[in-house]
């Protein structure tokens, strides 16, 4: 059983949209939280990066939650575009620059 | 992408045969990491190095084997290819928290 589930496995929005993606995990101990975006043919790249302190990061029309108490975190994704069409992968570490794992992804299309 | 390249982009080859797979960085992380990625499954890590000359297994290490005789060079060699290691393969490097991933190659065994 994955420790990393994300949902919506998939998402369709309009442009303009908000949505917002979900990541449960149960890996433990807990080191630290990415999400990460990976346009199709390319590989991932990074949007933010939480600790176990932190509970919330933004990047830009992106930010991600983090609630370790239920082990939970959230990429809320704010006005929405063309260019937001992507797979979202959250992931988990439990120490740092050790062996992490990977949800497996939520792919959104946004449509005009 | 980070200062890291991946060769060849795109490869075809035929069961049985050995393939050999370069990730190259010049950010002088001390890890880096061979991942795979297929439909349906997320990022599974093979092998990953935490050093030059040490390295570790990860969950799908079987049939793969991995060297790093330089800091900036990560090999992963799939010593007899079989279909089931078509894939597209992602190399990564660290700098402890973050991991920065390559552009990926795309390996077909026929």
């Amino acid at each position: 059983k994955n420790q990393v589930e994300q949902s919506p496995q998939s998402l369709i929005i309009l442009e303009g949209k908000n949505c917002t993606l979900q990541c449960n995990y149960t890996v433990s101990p807990f080191s630290n939280l990415r999400w990460y975006k990976q346009d199709t043919g390319r590989g991932p790249v990074s949007l933010t990066i939480m600790t176990f302190s932190e509970n919330t990061k933004s990047n830009g029309r992106y930010t991600a939650t983090l609630d370790a108490d239920t082990k939970q975190s959230s990429l809320h994704i704010t006005a929405s575009q063309l260019s937001d069409s992507a797979s979202y992968i959250c992931v988990v570490s439990k120490t740092n620059a050790g062996k992490s794992t990977f949800g497996d992804g939520t792919t959104l299309t946004v449509k005009p | 992408d980070a200062g890291i390249t991946q060769s060849p982009r795109h490869k075809v080859t035929e069961t049985g045969t050995p393939v050999t797979l370069r990730c190259h960085q010049t950010e002088n992380h001390r890890y880096m990491y061979w991942y795979r990625q297929d439909p349906g499954h997320g990022l599974r890590l093979i092998h990953y190095s935490y050093g030059v000359k040490d390295t570790d297994k990860g969950e799908v290490s079987d049939g793969y084997s991995v060297s790093r005789s330089k800091t900036e060079d990560f090999l992963l060699t799939l010593e007899s290819a079989t279909s089931s290691q078509t894939s597209v393969y992602f190399c990564a490097i660290s700098d402890q928290a973050e991991q920065f991933f390559g552009p990926g190659t795309r390996l077909t065994v026929l």
